[in-house]
């Protein structure tokens, strides 16, 4: 089972700012997901990325997959308060029927 | 269209009694996986099932701790004679488990339980 280590472990900064958390293994991934979970609740699908080297953009978060599929970023712009929460990433073995196996989470904090 | 359901949402337990937490699945979604994440920690994968069958239970602790997702009803997470330490906030999740490897989770709002 792959270890998904995630960088920044908690990040505070105001609003406005940009910011980039980073999510890195060891293992190949044949995709790769990240979600957003905020307190209370359980963590929501925000993207996979699937093929190395892709970029996808969702609004304000621009997210992409390594050239190797063994690491991704996930970059913020101009952080609002409604982005504070935990980032987790989360990969699966190859293979059908396995589980997803989730990073160690950045928490963030936006603040006015 | 409801999502994940989870009950309860909240569970206090004292030492030594059971706990039993249900999830039903999204409509369409025939598989479960059940995560435990403690405080400030990320999720920790426990076990995945399929209608009456358990895929992987490769994250369950070997002792009171068994799960099932009948062909009728609710997945249930039984943790028999409770200690302090599995206090944690118990998440269940379900997909459609379609052929890619690409597919996501559907998350419930998870229980959280407390053991005094």
């Amino acid at each position: 089972t792959q270890l998904l280590e995630q960088s920044p472990q908690f990040l505070s900064i105001q609003e406005g700012e940009n910011l980039t958390v980073y999510c890195n293994s060891s293992s190949v991934f044949s995709s790769l997901q990240w979600y957003r979970q905020e307190p209370g609740e359980g963590p929501v699908l925000l993207v996979t990325v699937v093929t190395g080297g892709e970029v996808k953009k969702l609004k304000r978060l621009t997210f992409q997959f390594g050239d190797a599929r063994k690491d991704s970023s996930l970059h913020i712009t101009a952080a609002q308060t409604g982005d504070t929460g935990l980032y987790l990433c989360a990969a699966r073995n190859t293979g059908t029927a396995s589980k997803l196996t989730f990073g160690t989470g950045t928490r963030l904090q936006v603040t006015l | 269209n409801a999502g994940v359901m989870q009950n309860p949402r909240h569970l206090v337990r004292r030492r030594g009694q059971e706990a039993r937490l249900r999830c039903s699945p999204m409509k369409g979604h025939s598989h479960v996986y059940w995560y435990r994440q403690l405080p400030e920690e990320g999720l920790k994968f426990m076990v995945y099932l399929q209608k009456e069958n358990i895929i992987d239970e490769s994250g369950m602790p070997k002792e009171r701790f068994s799960a099932e997702f009948p062909k009728e009803g609710p997945s249930i997470l039984r943790i028999q004679q409770v200690v302090r330490g599995d206090s944690a906030a118990y998440f269940c999740a379900s997909s459609s488990g379609t052929t890619t490897n690409n597919y996501g989770y559907t998350f419930g709002s998870g229980t959280r339980l407390t053991v005094v």
